[in-house]
């Protein structure tokens, strides 16, 4: 079974620009989920799909972050501008089971540089 | 929001057993004890969870008191790549979801 999988593991831009995360879930689980460790502060949760629909959304920082899970497949989280304060581990995560009883797997998350 | 407090670091060596020990006064009824663990440049792995007494698996063993504040991941003979961040939270149930609240964790360091 394939894992979680984000695209790019890095990545690097500047001030103002605009960078895309991508997550592909595990074929079959309908929950999805972002996290993000920016520097030296814990891992914090973004937000929690449910197959295309937003369950939460109660930790996204602002307006600048767009998630999509169109199809209710893979996931998009879109940042625009970018700020140097978003620099930080975002991490992607999916699960079958809605109490995730089984655990969340996660994948290796994308390192964001803005500078 | 159940808050985890755990210690910031440990040390052990190969072979030992390494007990870790999360406190979670404010646990509530429906939460879940759910214990991570994360490699460098990894995400965090599911270990083990439990809800109370003792569950084990081919992995680790999780010791929950009757009370449930407090909850002990045990690792029985560890090796140089159990070297790891560790991380206890307790879930959030929302709407029938669990929202993970990840702490700081404990850095385990085994030493040869």
């Amino acid at each position: 079974e394939a894992g979680v999988t984000q695209f790019p593991s890095h990545s690097v831009i500047e001030k103002g620009q605009t960078v895309t995360l991508r997550c592909d879930p595990i074929s079959g689980h309908d929950n999805l989920y972002w996290y993000r460790r920016v520097m030296g502060k814990e891992i914090k949760f973004l937000l929690h799909f449910v197959k295309e629909s937003k369950q939460d959304e109660s930790g996204m920082p602002n307006n600048r972050f767009l998630a999509e899970r169109t199809g209710g497949t893979y996931s998009t989280l879109k940042v625009q501008p970018a700020e140097l304060e978003d620099s930080g581990v975002y991490f992607c995560a999916s699960s079958q089971d809605p109490g995730a009883v089984y655990g969340y797997t996660f994948g290796s998350g994308t390192r964001l540089t803005v500078v | 929001l159940a808050k985890t407090t755990q210690p910031i670091s440990m040390d052990s060596y190969e072979g030992q057993e390494v007990n870790i020990t999360c406190s979670h006064n404010n646990i509530a009824t429906n939460d879940y004890i759910t214990w991570y663990q994360q490699f460098p440049s990894q995400g965090p792995r599911f270990i083990i969870q439990g809800y109370k007494t003792k569950v084990t698996n081919e992995v680790a063993s999780l010791f929950i008191p009757a009370d449930r504040k407090s909850s002990t991941l045990s690792l029985p003979r560890v090796s140089l790549s159990d070297t790891a961040v560790y991380y206890c939270l307790v879930g959030v149930f929302s709407g029938g979801y669990n929202k993970l609240i990840f702490g700081a964790g404990t850095r385990l360091a085994v030493h040869p």
